[in-house]
Order: C-alpha cells, then structure tokens, then sequence
C-alpha cells in the first residue's frame, strides 16, 4: 500500500498570499496518478486536480498541480477567503487507493 | 446535473449489519466504476470499495473484505454497500463516488454510527 504523507499539517497564511502544500509517497506514484480534493466542515470532497496537475471542471486556474514520482505539490497562487479549508492528496495509480492525512489551511 | 444520493445510515449494535443505498442520476450510469469512500467523525478520508461499470470486478479495502460486499443494480442506476460484522471501527460517514480511481462526484453521505 501506497502511504501518502502531506506537509505541513497546518498552514497559516493570509488572503492573497500563495499556499504551497506538499505531498510525498512511500513509492512512485504510477502516471502521475495523483489528485487532490478541497473539504470544507460538514461537506464532500470536491475534487480540484487530477493527473498530478490537470485541473478539474471549474477549477479557478489560481489552484495548479506538479509533481512526479514521489513527491507532488498543489499551488494556490493567490489565496482567496473561501480557499481556507482542509486539502486531501489521494493516489489512485496502485490499489488500494489511498489519501494523505491532509493539510489544514488557516488564516 | 449529476447526482448521488445515499441513504441506509443509522446506528447498529457491534456485530450487526447495515445496507446503505446510492441512488445516481444525470449521467449514464451503467457506463461507470462507482466507488464508496468513508471518513470517520474528524479523520481523514479512506477509500472502502469499488465495483466495475458492468459488476465483474470489486475491490475492497483489507480490513473490510469479507465483512463489506460491494454490488449494483444498473437497471435502477443503484449502487449498495453490506456491511456485516460491524466493528466500532467503522463508525464513519460514507460516501458514494463515481469512478473506481479519483472521484469528481460525490453524494452527500450517511453516517453509520456502530455502538451498544
């Protein structure tokens, strides 16, 4: 199994700001099969990149993907006030499919 | 638009067993893995379960096989869960996704709460 390990934990930034979360695998991540999701208290995951930087359908184009093999990042350029949330990597390239503890953005 | 409605949640006594359903609408159904994704009350998210377009292939997680049977019923666009033995573990909300690999859609949940 696939162990995904996000850092930091928590990430305490202000609006406008840019957010760089990381993502690291216990092995290689097959493809670059890996996404990301956004979870907000009482809601589902919504999903924000796919392919380790494919963005999903009307993900504002602030949220980008990279990474391979290993280790992946997700970006937020330019933090919004809605974007403080908790953030999930999953890898999808060997099953079982599995996701990172998460990372919890603050203000 | 698409949608996933779950329902069957509620409490059970260690042991006991639970059906939770997943209705889908606003896409063709029978054309997609479907999936189940639990996260238990202030954790992290875990992929339980998942089950090809035509039902000839299921996946489950280690520590739910042989207590979890994953199946469906494309002529009524359902997607269920059979949970038995249930272990205080469990006690999660319960999420039906489309797709067997990442998941775009999500339904709102159940939450399957197990204890005496």
């Amino acid at each position: 199994e696939i162990v995904l390990t996000q850092s930091p934990g928590t990430l305490s930034l202000s609006p406008g700001e840019r957010a760089t979360l990381s993502c690291r695998a216990s092995q290689t991540v097959n493809n670059r099969y890996l996404a990301w999701y956004v979870q907000k208290p009482g809601q589902a995951p919504r999903l924000l990149i796919y392919g380790a930087s494919s963005r999903a359908t009307g993900i504002p184009d602030r949220f980008s993907g990279s990474g391979s093999g290993t280790d992946f990042t997700l970006t937020i350029s330019r933090l919004e006030p809605e974007d403080f949330a908790l953030f999930y990597c999953q890898q999808y390239g060997s099953s079982p499919r599995s996701f990172g503890q998460g990372t919890k953005l603050e203000i | 638009e698409v949608q996933l409605v779950e329902s069957g949640g509620g409490l059970v006594q260690p042991g006991g067993s639970l059906r939770l359903s997943c209705v889908g609408s606003g896409f063709t159904f029978s054309s997609y893995w479907m999936s189940w994704v639990r996260q238990a009350p202030g954790k992290g998210l875990e992929w339980v379960a998942n089950i090809k377009d035509d039902g000839s292939d299921k996946n489950y997680l280690d520590s739910v096989k042989g207590r979890f049977t994953i199946s469906r019923d494309n002529a009524k666009n359902s997607l269920y869960l059979q949970m038995n033995s249930l272990r205080a573990e469990d006690t999660a909300v319960y999420y039906c996704a489309r797709r067997g690999d990442y998941w775009a859609f999500w339904g709102q949940g159940t939450l399957v709460t197990v204890s005496s």
